[in-house]
């Protein structure tokens, strides 16, 4: 079945706490995105990777950090968490091009106290 | 930068009634895309649409793409409780996509 995972999906830490959010695609595509979701700001792009050791910011980087080592694996660095960062975070895939429909990974809703 | 707006940001109609939702691009678009997020789940696509005044149906959705490719709409008819979660559009004119802010629908039986 195509699908992207991610894990975990539910995470309450502390602030300060290094955590990495994993996300994993079997549909070989070459673009992953990282969004966050808030109540009322919709979805933003955190981080891009057009394909492997090739990411770049997206509208909301700071605090975060990615790595792209193999094409099916996009992880989600938060090197020191804090509570501006609790969210729904969504992990995407899909084909290089603007007219490919994205897939989304099922969520991480994050806390971070 | 590029920015997408939808409104309304929350609509509760009664079940039966209409719905319509738009999207505002500040710059032309190569596509517009739909996407529909339940209560408590992920987006999911529903629908491209890439020439300019395109109109595409899907039962009761009805999706409509601009003259200028700058806007789009979703229209529902006779909405039904299993229509309500959230409906995002979202462009772009390149691999990234620019997502609206959402539309909340909820329908009450």
């Amino acid at each position: 079945e195509a699908q992207v995972t991610q894990n975990p999906r539910y995470l309450i830490t502390v602030t300060g706490k290094k955590l990495t959010v994993t996300c994993s695609q079997n549909m070989n595509h070459e673009y992953m995105s990282w969004y966050r979701q808030d109540p009322g700001l919709g979805l933003r792009q955190i981080y891009y990777s057009m394909n492997v050791e090739v990411t770049d910011k997206g509208d909301v980087p700071e605090g975060y950090k990615v790595s792209r080592k193999e094409k099916r694996n996009f992880p989600l660095i938060l090197e020191s968490p804090s509570p501006n960062q609790t969210s729904l975070y969504f992990c995407a895939s899909k084909y290089r091009g603007p007219s490919y429909e994205q897939y989304f990974g099922p969520g991480t809703r994050l806390t971070v106290t | 930068g590029q920015q997408v707006m939808q409104i309304p940001q929350y609509q509760h109609v009664q079940e039966g009634e209409d719905f319509t939702t738009y999207c505002n691009s500040s710059t032309t678009l190569s596509n517009i895309q739909w996407y529909k997020q339940r209560p408590g789940g992920h987006p999911v696509f529903l629908i491209q649409l890439v020439k300019s005044g395109e109109v595409k149906k899907q039962k009761r959705l009805t999706f409509q793409f601009g003259e200028a490719k700058k806007n789009s709409s979703l229209h529902i008819t006779a909405t039904q409780t299993t229509d309500v979660g959230t409906y995002f559009c979202a462009g772009g004119n390149t691999d990234k996509l620019i997502f609206g802010t959402g539309t909340r629908l909820q329908v009450f039986p």
